[in-house]
């Protein structure tokens, strides 16, 4: 079955500082999943990429998908407190399946 | 209002109990999905429903049950909880196309002494 890694698992930055969080799949990926969680709350979700080489932006948030690799990378460009939080990537394992596998998230502080 | 709505907010309860948690959704969404959360595990899928007629075990569904009520409703039950049940559950829902992201509730926090 597939699995998905994600390194970080926790990461404390300042405020203002770049960071980046990678996910790494044991299996081809047919779509990579970024979402977010708020200690204790729901998973909003971030982008969505589907091919190799696709980027994505969300305000200060851009994914990569290197499929090449089974890896995918989010970075965040001048941190800020309200990034902080658990990022998790999904994949769906076979493709089209509808069902998520995730990683274990990274936690990441950000300290003004 | 949320899109997708889980209740309870937060369970207390006693090894043994039966328990419900509900799940209901107003994005017209036909997949429906509950996962469980521990700390430092990520996120397991218990049980999947792609229609009201169709219901699917998940990785982890060994002690839990699923009802889809309507095409708007899927509720997840443990018919006699246990400690290790002790969890943040999930409800999720998705479009039915190809490479759909999963929308979730904000969770239900369940605690089985």
């Amino acid at each position: 079955s597939q699995e998905l890694e994600q390194s970080p698992q926790s990461l404390i930055v300042q405020e203002g500082k770049n960071l980046t969080i990678n996910c790494t799949s044991s299996k081809t990926l047919y779509g990579l999943y970024w979402y977010k969680q708020k200690y204790g709350e729901g998973l909003i979700f971030l982008m969505m990429l589907q091919k190799g080489g696709e980027e994505k932006s969300h305000e200060k948030i851009t994914a990569k998908l290197d499929e090449k690799k089974q890896q995918s990378s989010l970075h965040i460009t001048a941190s800020q407190p309200s990034h902080a939080g658990i990022y998790l990537c999904g994949a769906d394992g076979s493709g089209n399946t509808g069902k998520l596998i995730f990683g274990q998230g990274t936690t990441l502080q950000v300290k003004p | 209002d949320a899109d997708v709505t889980q209740t309870p907010r937060n369970r207390i309860t006693k090894t043994g109990k039966r328990i419900m948690l509900e799940c209901s959704q107003t994005k017209g969404h036909d997949r429906m999905y509950w996962y469980r959360q521990d700390p430092g595990l990520g996120l397991q899928l218990i049980y999947y429903s792609f229609d009201v007629k169709d219901i699917n075990k998940g990785e982890i569904s060994d002690g839990y049950s699923v009802s889809r009520q309507a095409q708007a409703k899927f509720s997840l039950s443990l018919e006699s909880a246990i400690p290790n049940q002790t969890a943040l559950y999930f409800c999720a829902t998705s479009g039915s196309g190809s490479n759909q992201p999963q929308h979730f509730g904000d969770g239900t926090r369940l605690s089985i002494l």
